[in-house]
């Protein structure tokens, strides 16, 4: 069965860092993109970023440049999502794809929770 | 950036009925726009990709058409496990921005 399972539901307080996971099983982790979304509380779906773990080529949508760092280590088919001073803002559902045709999410995680509170 | 935007924001229908959703882009994506479905509590799930090539397992209830600027999302006869949101994307160009979606409420 082709799935991403991503890690637990954390709870951080502002300026601390993070790292969240998406592992995938059941198909080639280094021949499609794994992008990340964001959903925050109640509202819509935003584009954060991609990776093509074959030979980690990222791109950033510009919202996020600079605010997160995506990354991948194929040898554990295992993408990541970090951030290295959280913010109030960034509590959010965090949701990790597999891209067909780049950026057509086929295969979506469980999603984990991000709560940033003082 | 291609804007899309998704009409009506929330529609309220019976099972049923026949459902019709629309995504409109702010300048042509040609046929490169996908739908998606998401349930509270739930991930997204890819519903309809490239404007009218359905996913591996939906339903042949789902329907999408448009090419250009103007898609369409229709659902023939809506199950109770239709109601849901539905976005709309493209894949012209990165990041290409989801639409704020629809919300297709029983009514």
């Amino acid at each position: 069965e082709v799935q991403l399972v991503q890690s637990g539901a954390e709870v951080k307080k502002p300026g601390e860092s993070l790292k969240i996971s998406c592992k995938g099983s059941g198909y080639s982790f280094t021949s499609y993109w794994i992008g990340w979304v964001r959903q925050m509380p109640g509202k819509g779906l935003e584009w954060m970023g991609i990776i093509y773990p074959g030979d980690s080529d990222t791109r950033y949508s510009p919202s996020f440049q600079g605010q997160v760092t995506i990354s991948a280590d194929k040898s554990i088919s295992t993408a990541y999502l970090q951030w290295s001073s959280l913010k109030a803002s960034d509590t959010a559902m965090y949701y990790c794809a597999r891209g067909v045709f780049t950026v057509v999410m086929d295969i979506w995680g469980q999603g984990t929770m991000v709560t940033v509170s003082s | 950036e291609i804007v899309l935007t998704q009409s009506p924001a929330t529609l309220s229908l019976s099972p049923g009925e026949r459902a019709t959703l629309s995504c409109r882009a702010s300048q042509s994506v040609s046929s490169y726009l996908a739908w998606y479905q998401q349930k509270p509590g739930q991930a997204p799930r890819l519903l309809i990709y490239d404007a009218s090539n359905r996913a591996t397992g939906i339903p042949a209830r789902f329907s999408g058409s448009g090419s250009g600027t103007d898609f369409t999302l229709t659902i023939s006869s809506l199950e109770p496990e239709d109601f849901a949101v539905y976005y709309c994307q493209q894949r012209s160009n990165w990041p290409g921005p989801f639409g704020q979606g629809t919300k297709l409420e029983i009514k």
